[in-house]
């Protein structure tokens, strides 16, 4: 079944305790994607990867890293999680955002730093 | 930069009227708009996306948008509400040539029987 694997689905840390998100699809998408959804204020954009190698920050990258050594997986590293980085988080990817391909998401990372 | 408004955070519709989400949008050239909806605890699934040619596009599960160019929108509709449609909905936005795809503050739409 084609698919977003995010892992955990939830996790609560304390401030400062890195950590790291895991993603990972199987449909050989050159394209991935972290967002991050607060109330009120929809999802916004993390980073995203072209392909193998290439990032980029998005709209909101203070604060977070991102590798993509492999093209299936893009991992989201807090490298010291603060109060405010509480959200919920999603990876996408697609095909080609080139050609307007569908995203396809994960299921979510509830995070909670405390 | 690029935009999309969501004016109304919820819209709530009887099972069988027609209901409406409204989007509108911002950005420099030709626009490529879609429409996501999310189910309690799910991510985001695309529904439908216009990117040139009929106004009006149709999607999953029965919906369908109509772009209108004049008014920069990009209105989210379905003739015959169904309780299951009951969900948060996203309309998003990306220019014409460009990467970065944004994301509106979302519309939860609630269907009461």
């Amino acid at each position: 079944e084609a698919q977003v694997t995010q892992n955990p689905r939830y996790l609560i840390t304390v401030t400062g305790k890195k950590l790291t998100v895991t993603c990972s699809q199987n449909m050989n998408h050159e394209y991935m994607s972290w967002y991050r959804q607060d109330p009120g204020l929809g999802l916004r954009q993390i980073y995203y990867s072209m392909n193998v190698e290439v990032t980029d920050k998005g709209d909101v990258p203070e604060g977070y890293k991102v590798s993509r050594k492999e093209k299936r997986n893009f991992p989201l590293i807090l490298e010291s999680p603060s109060p405010n980085q509480t959200s919920l988080y999603f990876c996408a990817s697609s095909l080609d955002p080139g050609t307007n391909e569908k995203l396809f998401f994960g299921s979510g990372t509830q995070l909670s730093v405390l | 930069a690029q935009s999309v408004a969501q004016p109304e955070d919820q819209v709530n519709v009887a099972e069988g009227n027609p209901l409406t989400v409204k989007c509108t949008y911002s950005v420099s050239g030709n626009p490529y708009l879609f429409w996501y909806v999310q189910y309690p605890n799910r991510g985001l699934q695309f529904l439908l996306k216009y990117i040139t040619g009929d106004n009006l596009v149709k999607g999953s599960y029965g919906f369908e948008a109509e772009f209108n160019k004049s008014q920069t929108s990009f209105h989210l509709k379905k003739p015959s509400a169904l309780v299951s449609d009951s969900a948060l909905y996203f309309c998003a936005v990306r220019q014409g040539g460009g990467n970065k795809l944004t994301f509106g503050t979302g519309t939860q739409l609630k269907v009461e029987l």
